[in-house]
């Protein structure tokens, strides 16, 4: 099955910093690459995502690069803040099946 | 609000019971995964249906079960609880659409269990 190694395990930024969380993958099938926020005994929440078919996708502070051919997948948050302080997860799906692989998470804390 | 819903919202009992977890899926959903967040681990993935049939099993234990009912709600039941099954159980709900399946995946608030 598939692999999804996601680092850094933590990351502290100072507020208004960028942050880069990268993930990797196994399987060259895996086509579409979510990224959920979790904060502390909540949902995990779907804030972007991108398909094998894109190179990159930007919503707001938040853009995800995906690059195909080394098979990795990044989250790009600018000008953080302190709301951004939560675990963020990365995952990809593989073929048809739609189940989530997932990542570690990274927990990310915003200095104010 | 993601439109999926689990009840109970947390769930306390003892070693070697049996429980039920519920989930009802955002409405039009057909598909239910069932995944298991561990205090400190990631996302686990358990199980998933589709409108009514078992689509793809991952790490479940023999002692878990699960169910999609017509209605398309899925219910999880853990039996013979060990205190290692404490855990947060997340379901997600997505549909597909005629043979084009949307992949996004949206989460219910979560059953917290915890094993005395």
């Amino acid at each position: 099955g598939e692999n999804v190694e996601q680092h850094p395990s933590t990351l502290s930024v100072q507020e208004g910093d960028s942050a880069v969380i990268k993930c990797t993958y196994s399987d060259s099938a895996s086509n579409y690459f979510p990224w959920y926020k979790q904060e502390l005994g909540k949902r995990p929440q779907l804030i972007i995502d991108i398909r094998s078919n894109v190179g990159e996708k930007k919503d707001q502070r938040i853009a995800v690069t995906l690059n195909k051919t080394a098979k990795h997948f990044s989250l790009h948050i600018t000008e953080t803040q302190p709301e951004d302080s939560a675990v963020y997860f990365c995952a990809a799906t593989l073929g048809t099946l739609g189940r989530l692989y997932f990542g570690r998470g990274t927990q990310l804390t915003v200095w104010p | 609000d993601s439109g999926v819903t689990q009840t109970p919202k947390h769930l306390i009992t003892a070693t070697g019971q049996r429980v039920t977890l519920r989930c009802s899926p955002r409405s039009g959903d057909l598909s239910v995964y069932w995944y298991q967040q561990s205090l400190d681990q990631g996302l686990q993935f358990l199980i998933q249906y589709y409108n009514g049939e078992e689509r793809a099993k991952g790490n479940i234990l023999e002692r878990f079960s699960a169910q999609q009912f017509p209605d398309l709600h899925s219910e999880l039941n853990l039996s013979s609880l060990e205190l290692g099954d404490s855990a947060l159980y997340f379901c997600a709900s997505s549909v597909d659409l005629d043979g084009r399946r949307t992949d996004t995946q949206y989460f219910g608030p979560g059953t917290r269990l915890t094993v005395l």
